[in-house]
C-alpha cells in the first residue's frame, strides 16, 4: 500500500446519470476527505470522515451527493442525476489525527458530464 | 470563515532565478500552514509545512516561514529548476478540532531553460 488510490481515473457520463467513485486510503489513516477541484481553482472541501463517521459536510454537497465509508476503510462518493456543473476533478485525501497532520492525496477522478 | 489568498499566476521564471509565491491567510484561531505542489498529471503532494508561529518549513530547496504578525506563509526558493514547474497551493488547517484543509486557488509556475 503505497498511497491513496482512486477509481476510476476518468469518467464521462451523460447528464442525468448516476456515478460512483471509490477511494482506498492509506491503511493506517483514520481520516478521509473528499474535495472537488475545478480548472484554475484550489481544491474545495466536500466532506470528511473519521473512521466510519461522517463528521462534516460542506454546503457544496447538495442532496444529490452522498458519501459513505463503511467500516472505516474505503469510501465511495455518489452523485445522482449528474449536471454539467458537476464536471470537475474529485480528490480523496487521508491523514492521521493530530495537529499539523498532513493529508495524502490520491490522483483524483476526473468527471466529465456531457 | 477561514481562507487563504495566493498571488495570481502564472509565474514564468528562467532557470536559476529566485522564486517567491505570496500566501496570506485569514483564520479565527491558530492554524497549521502547508504548501502543496501538483506536478503535471500527478496528485497533490505535500511540499512543506509549519505548525506554529516563526516555524520554518523546508524541503527540496523550498522554504516558508510562518509569520503570525503578517498572517503570511510565503514560499521561496533561491534557484529554480525546470523540474519545479508545477502548480503550488497554500493551505491551512485549524489546530483544534477535526477540520479540513482550506486551500488557496493555486499558482502555476513555469520555469524555462
Amino acid at each position: 500500500d503505497t498511497g491513496v488510490s482512486q477509481d476510476p481515473r476518468h469518467k464521462i457520463t451523460k447528464r442525468g446519470q448516476n456515478v460512483t467513485f471509490r477511494c482506498d486510503p492509506i491503511s493506517e489513516h483514520n481520516r478521509l476527505y473528499w474535495y472537488r477541484q475545478t480548472l484554475g481553482q484550489g481544491p474545495e472541501f466536500l466532506t470528511y470522515f473519521q473512521n466510519e463517521a461522517q463528521l462534516e459536510k460542506s454546503r457544496l454537497l447538495s442532496d444529490r451527493f452522498s458519501a459513505e465509508r463503511p467500516k472505516g476503510s474505503f469510501s465511495t462518493l455518489e452523485i445522482q442525476r449528474t449536471e454539467q456543473g458537476d464536471s470537475a476533478m474529485y480528490l480523496c485525501a487521508t491523514s492521521w489525527d493530530g495537529t499539523g497532520a498532513e493529508a495524502f492525496f490520491g490522483q483524483g477522478t476526473r468527471l466529465t458530464v456531457v | 470563515g477561514n481562507s487563504v489568498t495566493q498571488m495570481e499566476g502564472p509565474v514564468t521564471l528562467s532557470e536559476e532565478a529566485f522564486l517567491t509565491i505570496n500566501c496570506t491567510y485569514t483564520a479565527t484561531g491558530y492554524p497549521s500552514l502547508f504548501w502543496y505542489v501538483q506536478y503535471p498529471g500527478e496528485g497533490l503532494q505535500l511540499l512543506l509545512k509549519a505548525t506554529k508561529a516563526d516555524d520554518k518549513g523546508s524541503n527540496k530547496g523550498f522554504e516558508a516561514t510562518y509569520r503570525k504578525e503578517t498572517t503570511s506563509f510565503h514560499l521561496e526558493k533561491g534557484s529554480v529548476q525546470v523540474s519545479d514547474s508545477a502548480v503550488y497551493f497554500c493551505a491551512l488547517r485549524m489546530s483544534s478540532g477535526n477540520t479540513p484543509l482550506v486551500f488557496g486557488k493555486g499558482t502555476r509556475l513555469s520555469v524555462i531553460a
